[in-house]
């Protein structure tokens, strides 16, 4: 079956701290994404990859950056974690044939 | 990216089809209609999409127009596990972004 993983389903981190969110997918996809959810937006393009060490900016980079070393992992990282990063972050890889999003369940983080 | 919009809300009663609409009047001729739904505190899941050709799976039916200007996704026998938001997204094949909208917050009922 089908599996995207992220390492944390839940972080506190504190503000200026830096914080890393992991994402593993076993499906040997070339292209994954990095997305933010809040109340009202709905999903928000933060960052993608469609190969190794290839990145992209979405909708809304400012604040992140991310690191695609190997084709099945692909991590997003706050370089200094501030209150409005405050988020559920959501991982996704995609296949090529069919072209549907796989999700992992998300990483809910707390900046305070 | 074509827009879609969905009703914000719908009820359906345990055990009837619930069908949940969509319209993307500006879908373009290769772009995909997708459906997605995420249960509360998870990541999203995908149902189903097609391109112009109604298409069935286990999950659901997608029923597109012939102008492909709406759609209307089909939860045969909805059961209380199907309460959850509803997303309909269009997407080229060689489009990278999906524009997500609010989704339907679909709610089945005992």
């Amino acid at each position: 079956d089908v599996k995207v993983t992220q390492s944390s389903r839940y972080l506190v981190k504190r503000t200026g701290e830096k914080v890393f969110l992991e994402c593993v997918q076993d499906m040997d996809h070339e292209n994954m994404f990095w997305y933010r959810q809040d109340p009202g937006l709905g999903l928000r393009l933060i960052y993608f990859s469609y190969d190794v060490k290839m990145k992209e900016k979405g909708d809304i980079p400012e604040g992140y950056s991310v690191s695609r070393e190997k084709k099945e992992r692909f991590s997003l990282i706050l370089e200094s974690a501030s209150t409005n990063q405050t988020s559920m972050y959501l991982c996704a890889s995609r296949g090529p044939s069919t072209g549907e999003l796989f999700f992992g369940e998300g990483s809910r983080l707390t900046v305070l | 990216d074509a827009k879609t919009t969905q009703p914000t809300s719908m009820d359906c009663a345990e055990g009837r089809a619930a069908n949940l609409p969509c319209n993307h009047s500006t879908i373009s001729g290769n772009e995909y209609v997708y459906w997605y739904r995420q249960i509360h505190s998870q990541g999203p899941q995908y149902i189903i999409h097609g391109l112009k050709n109604n298409e069935t799976n286990e999950m659901a039916s997608l029923i597109i127009t012939e102008d492909r200007k709406s759609s209307t996704l089909i939860l045969p026998h909805a059961t209380l596990r199907d309460t959850a938001v509803y997303y309909c997204i269009v997407r080229g094949d060689s489009n990278y972004q999906l524009i997500w909208g609010a989704g339907t917050k679909l709610i089945i009922k005992p």
